[in-house]
């Protein structure tokens, strides 16, 4: 069955620092990959989006996550966090091309030491 | 930007009771979702409506019903709440087709059935 998953409940880094965020996949087919992020009291908001091609994609806010089909893996990463980061951390797979029924992780809790 | 609105922002509701979970949409988007977040856990899909009078039945459908009487509107339904489900609703509005780029979130709905 096509499920996300993301190890790691909670990461904590310093404000400045790199940042990787991990998720893992499995999916029947050919995956369209996303990072959804939540700010505190928000809803979800798209950070970026996998189609296949290039599997470095770009986001918002200095984010890019890395497509590796034998890793089965869409990683986050960004080179230098601020706190504004500070929110939780989605990965979803879409189980079809209607990309409103995603398969979501069960996410990553973010925290920024100053 | 594109704007999904819930209400209530939050509910507590008896068990037993009838829950109505509203969703309001002026993105003149064709596609709805309610999706349910679950403490330590991603977000799964309840329903989901692709035109206005039609909806369909996500993931988790068991126990909700929902309700799109126009492009703008959806619905969930909950006929007799139960303590299992105390959750976070979110309602989501997307574009059609493959073309679509993202899902919008609204903020949320916090329930909590005692």
């Amino acid at each position: 069955a096509q499920s996300v998953t993301q190890p790691d409940a909670r990461v904590t880094v310093s404000e400045g620092a790199s940042l990787q965020l991990r998720c893992k996949y499995s999916y029947f087919g050919t995956p369209y990959l996303f990072w959804y992020v939540q700010y505190p009291r928000q809803g979800l908001q798209l950070l970026l989006k996998y189609y296949p091609g290039d599997p470095v994609v770009q986001g918002v806010n200095g984010f890019e996550a890395e497509f590796s089909k034998s890793n089965s893996s869409f990683h986050l990463r960004k080179a230098s966090v601020h706190w504004s980061d500070w929110a939780v951390y989605f990965c979803a797979v879409s189980m079809d091309y209607n990309q409103g029924k995603l398969i979501f992780g069960q996410g990553t809790k973010l925290s920024i030491k100053p | 930007e594109a704007a999904v609105t819930q209400s209530p922002r939050s509910k507590v509701a008896v068990t037993g009771g009838k829950v109505t979970l509203s969703c309001h949409q002026t993105n003149n988007h064709d596609y709805m979702y309610w999706y349910r977040q679950d403490t330590g856990h991603g977000l799964r899909l309840i329903h989901y409506s692709y035109v206005a009078d039609s909806t369909e039945k996500g993931d988790i459908p068991d126990g909700y019903k929902a309700s799109r009487p126009s492009q703008e509107n959806f619905s969930l339904i909950l006929e007799l709440a139960s303590l299992s489900q105390t959750a976070v609703y979110f309602c989501a509005s997307s574009d059609a087709g493959f073309s679509n780029e993202r899902l919008f979130f609204g903020h949320g709905t916090k329930l909590s059935v005692l």
